[in-house]
């Protein structure tokens, strides 16, 4: 099983500030992707094959990375962003998600 | 527009057995690269992935449960099911269906939350 370490777990953060999240695969993986879980409501595709924004994602997020490190970046955040960001991998079975990054502001 | 739900029992007893459906529309589970996966939440932890069941029949489980889980598919029907069986109080979660294309989930159910208490 591929296990994926996110850090911060937690980030607080201003609004107009960059931030970066990051995840980190204990075996290289071809894409990762991201979701936004805000409050209690139901993950959404955020960014999918590594730097690809998914439908009515605004284009202050950005992802990159390769191999076992991939990163997600806010540039310029707003109140909205305020959720927990959860990275995934689907190289290899099982599908597995890291362990998110709650992210305040 | 592809929309799933999810719908099964919402209190169980440890030792039974977990039946869920997710309904979809949308999409079919007969178009070649589609598959349905069931992921879970337990509250205050992260997602755990459990199984999945593609356009072809093929299916994959994660084997932390795999014992434990049988997923299948009605495909005139649009929906997809999970059983797991022997619950305990670890199997307390949210419980949402999604669709995966590129094996990444592109669209998921609202959740149905599901406890397990004695």
């Amino acid at each position: 099983e591929i296990v994926i370490i996110q850090s911060p777990t937690t980030m607080a953060a201003s609004p107009g500030e960059k931030v970066t999240l990051t995840c980190r695969a204990s075996s290289s993986v071809s894409y990762m992707h991201w979701y936004q879980q805000r409050s209690d409501i139901s993950p959404k595709l955020w960014i999918y094959e590594t730097s690809k924004l998914a439908s009515g994602v605004p284009n202050r997020f950005s992802g990159s990375g390769s191999g076992t490190s991939f990163s997600l970046t806010i540039n310029s955040l707003e109140t909205e962003d305020a959720a927990t960001y959860y990275c995934q991998q689907g190289n290899t079975y099982p599908w597995t998600f890291g362990g998110g990054t709650k992210l305040e502001l | 527009q592809v929309t799933l739900k999810e719908s099964g029992t919402g209190i169980l007893q440890p030792s039974q057995a977990l039946s869920l459906t997710c309904s979809f529309s949308g999409f079919s589970l007969s178009t070649s690269g589609i598959c349905v996966s069931w992921i879970r939440h337990p509250s205050g932890k992260g997602l755990e992935w459990l199984a999945d069941i593609c356009w072809d029949d093929g299916k994959g489980y994660n084997p932390a449960l795999k014992n434990r889980l049988s997923i299948s598919k009605d495909t005139s029907n649009n929906q997809a099911f999970l059983r797991i069986t022997s619950v305990d109080t670890a199997d307390t979660a949210t419980y949402y269906c999604a669709r995966s294309w590129e094996w990444y989930f592109d669209f998921w159910g609202p959740g149905t939350m599901v406890t397990v208490s004695s």
